[in-house]
């Protein structure tokens, strides 16, 4: 099993629509939880950080849940400037440097 | 304030031949990292420093030298390169203390024929 798992996608969504991601963990020992957005040819950029009582940046919202081990994210009223790939992290201690490692991606596509 | 940079943006190699990557951050963090991305492979760890004069392995380190000699900068070696090194390298920087979040520079395309 993949130590961090994302469903590739495409979502193909209309302009307006609510869409929502799931990234899978498998390190219960896992302390932190991010969002990153990359567009095409681009760097990952950090979206949100996801936080134990989750939380909200305007049309974004993150959640967290330890018991099943996953972090969603979910984008309301989605905008044609919200198609990227969105790529969930996850850090995790041990052998120095707390790393972070990345998920595949899920890539989001907005329509007219 | 520049944040991370990286040079060159891209570059071709032929099968062999030798190239650094050099990744340069001005906000004073002491880690660095260098990952490559591949399609359907996502994100992965190289090499990382944890600060001034350290260096450790990531996840695919085989192939790749670093070096970290000057708090700012992170070097990415390739000593004999391989059309499999073929992909885009970036360079990200976080500071040790808060939260874990890293900064990411603008990639190098790296292809080796």
């Amino acid at each position: 099993r993949k130590e961090v798992e994302q469903d590739p996608g495409p979502f193909n969504v209309p302009e307006g629509a609510t869409v929502a991601f799931n990234c899978t963990y498998s390190n219960s020992a896992s302390q932190s939880f991010f969002w990153y957005r990359q567009d095409c040819r681009k760097e990952p950029k950090l979206l949100m950080s996801v936080y134990s009582s989750g939380n909200e940046d305007g049309r974004f919202t993150a959640q967290l849940n330890r018991a099943s081990q996953y972090i969603s994210l979910l984008i309301r009223d989605s905008k044609l400037s919200d198609s990227a790939t969105y790529l969930c992290a996850v850090n995790s201690r041990g052998g120095g440097g707390n790393k972070l490692t990345f998920g595949t991606g899920t890539q989001l596509k907005v329509e007219l | 304030n520049a944040g991370v940079t990286q040079t060159p943006k891209f570059r071709v190699l032929k099968t062999g031949q030798s190239m650094t990557l050099l990744c340069a951050q001005d906000m004073n963090h002491e880690y660095m990292y260098w990952y490559r991305q591949d399609p359907g492979m996502g994100l992965r760890l190289i090499h990382y420093s944890v600060g001034e004069g350290t260096t450790a392995k990531g996840e695919v380190p085989d192939g790749y030298n670093v070096s970290r000699l000057k708090k700012q900068n992170f070097l990415l070696g390739l000593e004999s390169a391989a059309p499999s090194q073929t992909s885009v390298y970036f360079c990200a920087s976080r500071p040790p203390r808060g939260s874990y979040e890293q900064y990411f520079g603008p990639g190098t395309r790296l292809t080796v024929t």
